[in-house]
């Protein structure tokens, strides 16, 4: 079965602060996808990025990193230097290879809210 | 339109009665999703479709859940005798699956559901 946990359920940080929310995924899967999406006060998801299970390279965007480690399933997000707009809800989800009785629906962790103080 | 869109945006309804909520999926994407999203919680799967076919209806709660989709297109979720425990947040979510690797989805704004 897939799993995402998100162990973090609440982080409060103050403005200019770096600030990593952990996600730990599981799946018996050989290929798999990993995302994460943004979900601000308005209540749209907002889709951040996409990883392969192929591809561990790290990708920083802007003020965003993450980290994906085979070795521990893990897919972390890091904000740099986070800003009042940065506060959301982030959810952190998984897929297996669509085809052969997948269908590409995402598993998504309970999310974790960032509040960013000014 | 440009996004997905969920109609209406906010339901307040009677216990009991049934409801129905629209989703309007980006146009040319195959594969419609729909999530359920509790106070607190996280989205929870309830039904994927390819066209116009349910090939996982495997997140339906009970049998008072119920959707389809026509043209290939527009979707529509139905809860019958609702029940409190339905208040939630109905989110839509569609996809091209023309990719050669797993697109993102793409989610509406939601239904907020309150069942008094």
């Amino acid at each position: 079965a897939q799993k995402v946990t998100q162990a973090q359920t609440e982080i409060s940080v103050v403005e200019k602060e770096d600030v990593t929310l952990d996600c730990v995924y599981e799946t018996r899967d050989t290929t798999y996808y990993l995302f994460w999406y943004k979900q601000p006060p308005s209540g749209e998801l907002v889709f951040l990025i996409r990883r392969n299970s192929f591809d561990e390279q790290n990708e920083i965007s802007g003020r965003y990193s993450w980290n994906f480690q085979k070795s521990t399933s893990s897919f972390n997000f890091t904000i740099t230097a986070s800003q009042v707009v940065d506060s959301a809800v982030y959810f952190c989800a998984l897929s297996g290879e669509e085809g052969s009785g997948n269908t590409g629906k995402l598993i998504f962790g309970q999310g974790t809210t960032l509040q960013v103080k000014p | 339109g440009a996004g997905v869109s969920q109609s209406p945006s906010n339901k307040v309804t009677e216990k009991g009665k049934d409801v129905e909520l629209r989703c309007d999926p980006i146009s040319g994407h195959t594969a419609l999703y729909w999530y359920r999203q509790s106070l607190g919680q996280g989205l929870e799967f309830l039904i994927y479709f390819q066209g116009n076919s349910a090939p996982d209806k495997s997140g339906l709660p009970s049998d008072r859940f119920s959707a389809e989709r026509t043209g290939g297109s527009v979707s529509t979720l139905t809860i019958q005798r609702t029940q409190q425990e339905d208040s939630a947040v109905y989110l839509c979510a569609s996809k091209t699956t023309r990719s050669s690797y797993n697109s993102p989805l793409h989610f509406g704004n939601g239904t907020r559901l309150t069942v008094t």
